[in-house]
């Protein structure tokens, strides 16, 4: 069974740091991409970031770029988000999520529980 | 980037009654659409992708069609655990986006 759990959320001030991490078991890690997906209070599903198996491509939605950087780290199953200059509009339910199928990529098969990240000062 | 309308917002049904969800892409996105269910409280659950191929272990009364800019997912037999927020997705082209969903009440 596909199991992914999210960590390192929390609260901070704006313009301040944070690296979540996500582990991933039960499947073929380096096999897949992974991606970062959010949701703000109250509010709809954000895709925030891409990373492909061999780290080859990665891609971060507009609101993010320069300032969010996604890695992972195939030999620990896990993958990573460095989040600088947060932004009170970055606060939101962070959810690390699984391609359904390889060759199917984007359709976000597995999701972790979420970790919450709220901005504040 | 490409926008991701669906219809309707909300929207009340009864035990047994057959709904369908529209969701409408501004430019194609040929058959890379995905549909997600959401509970309060809970990540998302993929119900569809590629358009119309159901997940696995997702129950049939569930479907989903369509193709470029106009897709559909229909729930034939309503069920009291199909109360949620639906969403779909398109996956043709980076940004990916969302629907702004579409709350089901039962």
């Amino acid at each position: 069974e596909v199991h992914l759990v999210e960590s390192g959320g929390g609260q901070v001030k704006p313009g301040e740091s944070l690296r979540l991490s996500c582990a991933g078991s039960g499947f073929d890690f380096n096999l897949y991409t992974m991606n970062w997906v959010r949701q703000a209070p109250g509010k709809g599903l954000e895709w925030v970031s891409s990373i492909s198996s061999n780290s080859n491509y990665i891609y971060y939605a507009d609101s993010v770029k320069s300032r969010f950087t996604i890695s992972r780290d195939n030999a620990r199953n896990s993958m990573y988000l460095q989040m600088d200059s947060l932004r009170a509009e970055d606060t939101a339910v962070y959810f690390c999520v699984k391609d359904v199928v390889r060759g199917v990529i984007g359709s976000f098969g597995s999701w972790g529980q979420g970790i919450p990240v709220t901005v504040s000062s | 980037d490409i926008q991701m309308t669906q219809s309707p917002s909300s929207v009340s049904a009864s035990v047994g009654d057959r709904v369908t969800i529209t969701c409408r892409a501004s430019q194609s996105v040929i058959t890379w659409l995905a549909w997600y269910q959401q509970s309060p409280g809970k990540p998302p659950k993929l119900l569809i992708y590629s358009a119309s191929t159901l997940h696995t272990g997702v129950p049939s009364r569930f479907s989903a069609s369509g193709s470029g800019t106009d897709f559909s997912l229909t729930i034939s037999s309503l069920q009291p655990e199909d109360s949620a927020t639906y969403y779909c997705q398109q996956a043709n082209t980076f940004p990916y986006t969302f629907g702004q969903g579409t709350r089901l009440e039962i």
